[in-house]
């Protein structure tokens, strides 16, 4: 079964500070990895998708990376306003499905 | 001007009830989804359908219908409602179906279910 398991749950981080998060994943043929945002209640927003490792994107302040079994979204100088709960999620090669698993997501908070 | 928009975005009812939740996409997409977020936070998908045709069921209780009418709606109506159903349910819409899907979902504000 595929998994997705994102560190830490939480995480602080002063204005400015620059920090990475972490999702790992276990899946029977990857077919791409996606980062979501997602601010208190509202849904989550689509951020970015990685095909293959060694792929990298980047947005504003923020830089997704892809290896065999993990992806980092590491986040440059941040702003309060990039304070949110930031998804993995993953699809896999197998049955042809649109289904996309999620982790957990980080919570992430920025203080000015 | 919402893309995905679902309704109600707050429901409150008794065990046992039956209760329905609407979404609406004005994006165009072909493909529109239901999804569970639980208290622990994880998002499972529960139905998928493409151009009103079911095509992603996953192991959900059969208390759970969707329905859609045309492709720009997709309703679920949840029938002897549970504790274990409050959760919060999040429609989305994408725009292909094929083996190149982006991942790019488009997500509704959610709809916040509470079971008594």
């Amino acid at each position: 079964e595929d998994q997705v398991t994102q560190s830490p749950e939480a995480l602080r981080l002063q204005e400015g500070e620059s920090s990475s998060l972490n999702c790992s994943y276990t899946v029977s043929g990857l077919r791409g990895l996606f980062w979501y945002r997602q601010d208190p209640g509202k849904g989550p927003e689509f951020l970015f998708t990685l095909y293959s490792a060694g792929e990298e994107k980047e947005k504003e302040r923020l830089k997704a990376t892809l290896t065999k079994k993990e992806s980092f979204l590491h986040i440059t100088a941040p702003k309060p306003e990039d304070s949110a709960t930031y998804l993995c999620a993953v699809q896999s090669t197998q049955g042809g499905s649109e289904k996309l698993v999620f982790g957990k997501g980080t919570k992430l908070t920025v203080n000015p | 001007d919402t893309a995905v928009s679902q309704t109600p975005k707050y429901l409150v009812t008794q065990m046992g009830n039956d209760k329905s939740i609407k979404c609406e996409q004005n994006l165009g997409h072909d493909t529109m989804y239901w999804y569970k977020q639980d208290s622990k936070k994880f998002l499972k998908i529960m139905f998928s359908y493409n151009n009103k045709e079911l095509i992603i069921n996953e192991t959900v209780p059969n208390r759970f219908s969707p329905k859609s009418p045309d492709k720009a709606h997709l309703n679920l109506h949840i029938n002897s409602l549970e504790l274990g159903d409050s959760a919060v349910y999040f429609c989305a819409s994408s725009q292909e179906t094929s083996v190149w899907y982006t991942g790019e979902l488009f997500f509704g504000e959610g709809s916040r279910l509470t079971v008594l």
